[in-house]
């Protein structure tokens, strides 16, 4: 079966730009998360989204990052504008439904974003 | 909610049997003890789940005592290709569940010729 599939790969923005991410989850599954991945640290939950509407956004930077989840398949995920501390791997993630103990999360291989 | 502790690093040798304990004192019933694993430049992957007891697949062996306050992820015979980071969770089973998955900051696994 095909993965969750990311874009772009990589990112190079100066800080006050915007930018924006994009992610297909794996065909089926209801739940789609956003994760940040600081260098060395574990993946941070940015929001969860079940079909098109979100579950959980609490540690989401409402001033300058936004998600949706239109139709319930792909999101995008969007900064603007863009500080030196969201350099970092943006991760995208789906599973079947939330309430899975933890298994069949699948993720993708992220987007790394570096401002400067 | 379950925080789990696991060590920051350790390092093995191919062909050793590499365990990494984890300790969730905090655990509530209805939370699973989920392992993940990630290489460089890629996003975590799925290892091995389980509840209580014993679970083994193909890949490792996670075993939880009886208080489910702890438990300790098993890889037999490391191999190079094992180096990696090994992330400990637990997270809610049930339909209720509307938790997701919180990550530490994991065991940074070596493995050496």
């Amino acid at each position: 079966e095909a993965g969750v599939a990311q874009s772009p790969r990589y990112k190079i923005i100066e800080k006050r730009q915007s930018v924006a991410f994009w992610c297909n989850p794996i065909s089926g599954h209801a739940t789609l998360y956003w994760y940040q991945q600081i260098l060395g640290q574990g993946p941070k939950l940015l929001i969860q989204f079940q079909n098109n509407g979100v579950v959980d956004d609490s540690q989401l930077p409402k001033d300058r990052f936004s998600a949706e989840r239109l139709k319930g398949v792909d999101s995008t995920l969007k900064i603007q504008p863009a500080k030196l501390e969201d350099s970092a791997v943006y991760l995208c993630a789906s599973s079947l439904g939330p309430g899975t103990g933890g298994y069949g999360y699948t993720f993708g291989s992220g987007t790394r974003l570096t401002v400067v | 909610l379950a925080k789990t502790t696991q060590p920051i690093s350790m390092d093995s040798y191919e062909g050793q049997e590499v365990n990494i304990t984890c300790s969730h004192n905090n655990i509530a019933t209805n939370d699973y003890i989920t392992w993940y694993q990630q290489f460089p430049s890629q996003g975590p992957r799925f290892i091995i789940q389980g509840y209580k007891t014993k679970v083994t697949n193909e890949v490792a062996s996670l075993f939880i005592p009886a208080d489910r306050k702890s438990s300790t992820l098993s890889l037999p015979r490391v191999s190079l290709s094992d180096t990696a980071v090994y992330y400990c969770l637990v997270a809610e089973l049930g339909d209720t569940g509307r938790r997701a998955l919180t990550f530490g900051s994991g065991t940074r696994l070596q493995v050496q010729p």
